[in-house]
Formats: C-alpha cells, structure tokens, sequence
C-alpha cells in the first residue's frame, strides 16, 4: 500500500487566495483527521471524519476553513480566504477502525502551505 | 476529560548513552497510550502503544516504554542512541468510554543527539 498520500507537498500562495489540500485515505481505513502544525501551537486537530461523516470540528479555527470527505478514500481541506497566520504544516491521518481508542494513526507526509 | 504532559521541550544524549523521554497523562477513564516520531520534514509515525495489555511496550527502533498507572507516566527509554534517533516525539493519549475517542497529542519532545 502507498499509504496515506497527500496533495501538493509544497503550495505558496498569496493573502487572499483559495487553497485546496488534498488528502487521499489508505485503502480500507475508516477514519480521517486533519492536523495543523506550528512552531508556536504544535500539532493541532482540525477536523475528523469517521465514516465519511464529520465527528468533531471544534478545532477547525473559523470559517474560512471548510473539510469534506466526498468519498470514502478522500479528503479536501479547504482555507478561503487564505491569511499569512495560515501558513503552517498540513497533516491529515487515517487510521482502519473507527471510533477505537486503541486505533493507530497513520500520517501523510504533509502539505508546506506558506501565505505571503 | 484527558491530557498530556511532555516534561521535555528538548533532550539532548551522545550517541550510545540511554534516552528517557518523559511523559505523563491525565484520564477519566481507562487510556490508550501511544508514542509517535517525526523525522524532520516527514510525517508522525507511530514507535509504540499501549493498550491495556502488558505494561511493558516494545516498539520498533529498540525503543520501549512502561504503564505505570500509579504515577500516570509513560516514559519512552531506549538503551544506546543512534544518531538516526535524533527526531521530534510525541506522546498521545486517548480513552475510551464516556468522553471523545480523538486523541489528544502532547507538545513534543525534541531529541537531539551527539556524536
């Protein structure tokens, strides 16, 4: 298996613009997280799907950020309008079961989002 | 409710001298324990986890770490670095019954090691 992959690797954009990171799931997994990580805050959960459904988006910082699973193996992360306060590492996970406390994550090599 | 608490920001051992990564959680109910590396520019991966079974966890890498309920610690040891160990790790807890299942990730411990 390829295991989780992630689209782009690197994106710099500008104040303003629309960004779209992509996610695809390891074949068969359940679940779906999005991290955020920063020198200043760390690794930060945004969102997570447990069979394509939302579960928690308490961390998802406002608005301008929106995530959806249109399918079961992909996810979209998306910042629109995007800000400078923005840039930061992108992880999204999967991991196979679902609502199992025990459940290993498997991470993405992340997205280098930087917004100037 | 459930935390974690990673004592370090950073340690710093010379190649072949012990590790010890220092991690202790807090839970309302019965924890899984997890330990996660990140080599630089690369993803989380998971070194080991507890999940109330043996206390005593082997993971890859050499590394292992121990439940221990009474003092809520999950130090990650291992016996010799290697220079390959030097690297951000992440201790995470999450519980099972009554609250959330996400889990929850300490700030991370930045393992540097010397030739």
């Amino acid at each position: 298996d390829a295991g989780v992959i992630q689209s782009p690797r690197h994106e710099v954009t500008e104040m303003g613009q629309e960004v779209t990171l992509r996610c695809k799931l390891i074949s068969g997994h359940n679940s779906l997280f999005w991290y955020r990580q920063t020198m200043m805050r760390g690794l930060e959960l945004l969102i997570y799907f447990n069979n394509n459904v939302p579960i928690d988006d308490s961390g998802m910082p406002e608005d301008r950020f929106s995530a959806k699973m249109p399918n079961a193996s992909f996810s979209t992360l998306k910042i629109q309008p995007s800000e400078p306060r923005d840039s930061a590492v992108y992880f999204c996970a999967s991991s196979p079961y679902g609502g199992d406390v025990g459940d290993t994550q498997y991470f993405g090599p992340g997205t280098r989002l930087t917004v100037l | 409710a459930q935390s974690v608490t990673q004592l370090d920001s950073h340690v710093s051992v010379s190649e072949g001298t012990p590790v010890l990564l220092r991690c202790n959680y807090s839970s309302s109910y019965s924890p899984s324990l997890f330990w996660y590396v990140q080599h630089p520019n690369k993803g989380l991966q998971l070194l080991l986890k507890y999940t109330s079974a043996a206390t005593l966890v082997k993971g890859i890498n050499g590394f292992e770490a121990e439940f221990k309920k009474s003092e809520t610690s999950f130090h990650l040891t291992k016996p010799s670095a290697h220079m390959s160990d030097a690297a951000e790790y992440f201790c995470v807890v999450s519980e099972t019954g009554g609250g959330s299942y996400i889990p929850t990730f300490g700030r991370g411990t930045s393992l540097i090691v010397h030739p």
